[in-house]
């Protein structure tokens, strides 16, 4: 089955600097990549998305790119602010076998001000 | 409109007792999944729905069973705890022809 491994699992960041957060995945089948964002005792939501047929996708502050020859793809996050500290998360999904998605592990961003 | 409801928010139960966790939504969404969230694991699928009495195994269905009588509803049962459950449990809701998935608040759970 797929597989999707994400790095760093930690990253601490000044205020205003970037931020980026890599995944990889397994199975060349997958093409829907989206990006989860989890604040203290809350259920995941979406931030990103982006699909095989798109190689970058922006939305204001935040960015994700996908290299499909290469099976990794990355979240941006520029001019960070206290809000951003979080954990993130990658994830993939092969659409025509039932919407499961199959997450990374996982990354806590902080951001210092 | 509440979206997804997940109930108990805490539990703390003993091993060998049956637990059932709900799941509720309000959008008529077909797809239902149930995850689960550990330290270094991040979420795993444990069990999904498509519709309304359609249900399949994800990559951890093992110790779990799950029923969906109606589109709304979509309750997860530990049949016999075990330490191991002890988790997070978060469900998610899909409409068709959609990939975006919304996640509820989540159920955390303690097994002694």
């Amino acid at each position: 089955g797929e597989n999707v491994e994400q790095h760093p699992s930690t990253l601490s960041v000044q205020e205003g600097d970037s931020a980026v957060i890599k995944c990889t995945y397994s199975d060349s089948a997958s093409n829907y990549f989206p990006w989860y964002k989890q604040e203290l005792g809350k259920g995941p939501q979406l931030i990103i998305d982006i699909r095989s047929n798109v190689g970058e996708k922006k939305d204001q502050r935040i960015a994700v790119t996908l290299n499909k020859t290469a099976k990794h793809f990355s979240l941006h996050i520029t001019e960070t602010q206290p809000e951003d500290s979080a954990v993130y998360f990658c994830a993939a999904m092969i659409k025509a076998a039932g919407n499961k998605l199959t997450f990374g592990g996982g990354t806590r961003v902080l951001v210092k001000p | 409109d509440a979206g997804i409801t997940q109930s108990p928010r805490y539990k703390i139960t003993e091993t060998g007792r049956q637990v059932t966790l709900m799941c509720h939504q309000t959008w008529s969404h077909s797809y239902m999944f149930w995850y689960r969230q550990d330290l270094g694991h991040g979420l795993r699928l444990i069990y999904y729905s498509a519709a309304a009495d359609i249900t399949d195994k994800g990559e951890v269905p093992d110790g779990y069973v799950v029923s969906r009588s109606k589109t709304e509803n979509f309750p997860l049962t530990l049949e016999s705890a075990t330490r191991s459950q002890t988790s997070v449990y978060f469900c998610a809701t899909a409409g068709t022809g959609t990939e975006t998935q919304y996640f509820g608040p989540g159920t955390r759970l303690l097994v002694l």
